[in-house]
């Protein structure tokens, strides 16, 4: 079955880190571009990050521009997203999505989602 | 950044009704814009891609049309599985921007 599967989230401290996991199956993970995306409580959705398939190449959103680094390992089929420095903005479902073409497209398939609150 | 403003917000409809949404994009994408549907609690599901191309599975109900700045999404008879929100996203450059959305309520 073709999907994938967030994991990671939490409640956390502001200034706090957490990483996020995302496990692909059932399609070729290499060949394709993935992302995070997130939606704040109430708000509409927001793009975060991209890294290609190789992984050489990546693209954050100013909001998290040198707080967040996204990577994957392709020998897992996982894609993950390393979150420092938080802030109570940054409270959201963090959604993976598998990118329809290559770089910088629409989002095919995504996951169901991983909820991260930044909270004293 | 290319900024995406969708119109309205919120939109009350009844089942069986023609629905359009309008999504304008701050400067030209040419056709690089796709619409998804989101249910609460639920992952978002792609509609429309390239304007106007339908996603494999997605109901011919759905449709998009528009190039440049402005584009639709129109439902043509709202059903029951129909009621969520709409949003339009940009994929002409990044960073990749997303239209605020538009509830589709029941009337």
């Amino acid at each position: 079955e073709v999907q994938l599967l967030e994991s990671g989230g939490g409640l956390v401290q502001p200034g706090g880190s957490l990483r996020l996991s995302c496990a692909a199956s059932g399609f070729t993970f290499s060949t394709y571009t993935m992302n995070w995306v997130r939606q704040a409580p109430g708000k509409g959705l927001e793009w975060v990050s991209s890294i290609t398939g190789s992984g050489g190449s990546t693209n954050f959103a100013d909001s998290v521009k040198g707080r967040f680094t996204i990577s994957r390992d392709s020998s897992k089929n996982t894609l993950y997203l390393q979150m420092n420095s938080l802030r109570a903005e940054d409270t959201a479902v963090y959604y993976c999505a598998k990118d329809g073409l290559n770089w910088g497209s629409y989002f095919d398939l995504w996951g169901r989602g991983t909820l991260v609150t930044v909270s004293s | 950044d290319i900024q995406m403003t969708q119109s309205p917000s919120t939109l009350s409809a009844s089942v069986g009704d023609r629905v359009t949404i309008t999504c304008r994009a701050s400067q030209s994408i040419s056709s690089w814009l796709a619409w998804y549907q989101k249910k609460p609690g639920k992952a978002p599901e792609l509609l429309i891609y390239e304007a106007f191309i339908l996603e494999s599975g997605v109901p011919s109900r759905f449709s998009g049309s528009g190039s440049g700045t402005e584009f639709t999404l129109t439902i043509s008879s709202l059903q029951p599985d129909d009621f969520a929100a709409y949003y339009c996203q940009q994929y002409n450059s990044y960073p990749l921007t997303f239209g605020g959305g538009t509830k589709v309520e029941i009337k």
